[in-house]
This record gives C-alpha cells, sequence and structure tokens, in this order.
C-alpha cells in the first residue's frame, strides 16, 4: 500500500533563503505526485504535479520539485522564499495503475518565513 | 463560478447527535471527495464519488454516509457524532473521474463534538 512521508514538520526559514521541503513515498507500482499548499484558514491549492516526462517539474510561485525515482522522493524547492510563501504544505501521491481513485497525503510541513 | 462551497464553516455537536455537511460545485465536475483534517495526519479521505449515484469508501469511511443524486451536490452525513469526529473537513472536486487531476477544495467545515 502506499505511503507518504513528510521528513520534517515545521520548517523555519528566513526570507529570501532557499527552502527544500522533503518527501518521500513507499510504492510498489508506478506514482503520480503531487504539492499542495494550504494557506491558513483555507483549503488545498495546488502547486504541481508530476505525472510523466521530465522529472523536474515547475509550479506555480516559484516553486519546483524533482522526481526521484531510485530514491522514492519528490522534494519541493524554492531558491528564495517570501513572507507569503508561509502556509502547510502537503505531498500527495496516487496510484493510478491500481484503480484506486484516490490522493494519499502526507502529514504535512509548516514552512515559516521570518523577516 | 463559485467553485466548491462548503456549509457551515463551523458546527458543535453534542456526542451522539447527527448532522450533514453540505457540498456543492459549480464546475460540472465528476469527481468529488471527503476528506478529514487533524493535526499531524494531513488529509484521510472519507468519501468519494465518479458521478451521480456512483460513491465509494475513502481510508476512514465508518461513522459516515455519502450520497451523489447529483453533479452539483455531494452531502457528508454524520450519523452519530462522536468526539473522535472532531476534525476539519474539506470537500474537494475535479473535472475528470481520476483524482489524478487537480482538485479543487472547499473551505472546509470546522466540527467539535462534545
Amino acid at each position: 500500500a502506499q505511503s507518504v512521508t513528510q521528513l520534517d514538520s515545521q520548517v523555519p526559514v528566513f526570507e529570501e533563503a532557499p527552502v527544500e521541503l522533503r518527501c518521500n513515498y513507499s510504492s510498489s507500482v508506478s506514482v503520480y505526485l503531487f504539492w499542495y499548499v494550504q494557506y491558513p484558514n483555507q483549503g488545498l491549492q495546488l502547486l504541481l504535479k508530476y505525472l510523466s516526462g521530465s522529472t523536474l517539474v515547475k509550479g506555480i510561485n516559484g516553486f519546483e520539485a524533482e522526481f526521484n525515482k531510485s530514491q522514492t522522493s519528490f522534494h519541493l524547492r524554492k531558491p528564495s522564499v517570501h513572507i507569503s510563501d508561509t502556509a502547510e504544505y502537503f505531498c500527495a501521491v496516487s496510484e493510478p495503475d491500481t484503480g484506486r481513485r484516490a490522493l494519499t497525503f502526507g502529514s504535512g510541513t509548516r514552512l515559516q518565513v521570518q523577516p | 463560478n463559485a467553485g466548491v462551497t462548503q456549509t457551515p464553516k463551523f458546527q458543535v455537536l453534542k456526542t451522539g447527535q447527527s448532522m450533514t455537511l453540505q457540498c456543492a460545485q459549480d464546475m460540472n465536475h465528476e469527481y468529488m471527495s471527503w476528506y478529514r483534517q487533524d493535526p499531524g495526519m494531513g488529509l484521510r479521505l472519507i468519501h468519494y464519488s465518479v458521478g451521480a449515484g456512483i460513491t465509494d469508501q475513502g481510508e476512514v469511511p465508518n461513522g459516515y454516509n455519502v450520497s451523489r443524486s447529483t453533479t452539483e451536490d455531494f452531502p457528508l452525513r454524520l450519523l452519530s457524532a462522536a468526539p473522535s469526529q472532531t476534525s476539519v473537513y474539506f470537500c474537494a472536486s475535479s473535472y475528470s473521474t481520476e483524482p489524478i487531476y487537480e482538485q479543487y477544495f472547499g473551505p472546509g467545515t470546522r466540527l467539535t463534538v462534545t
């Protein structure tokens, strides 16, 4: 069964510094991978997704992620963060070949950008 | 378009009471789902639907019922509320029957069961 591990529950970082949010998944079949962002008191919004093709995926707000099949990882990066990036970030995985029509989410990483 | 709307925004129930959380979308999406969000646990899928009249269980379905009589609406019913159901509930929809496509989330319903 698939599972998603987000290794850091909180990541504090100063404004304009780079950041990496880590995500590892466990699955024995092919996967699709996603990053969602949740701003305070709001629902989730899709940042980016990997379905196939290039392993480097670019998303909204300057974020990108790299799919590494051998390490079963899908880490999210941004070269320079802003105060407005303060939010909770969720990694999610889908197994399209299993017929299971659902995403499995990680437990989330709270990104705290400090001035 | 209003997108995905959820009502109520907040609700307090006593143990044993029942209630229905409402979810509606105006994007003509086929796929709709309900998640609960608990601290440190991310989002867990309760039930989902791939079209009117078709529903299926997710990861944590016990204590919840759903039905889908129209494309637009996907209500979640709590049959007999328990303190363990205290959570934030999110409804989401997608234009495809496959959730791999972008899911649009509602603003959530914060439920407290005392």
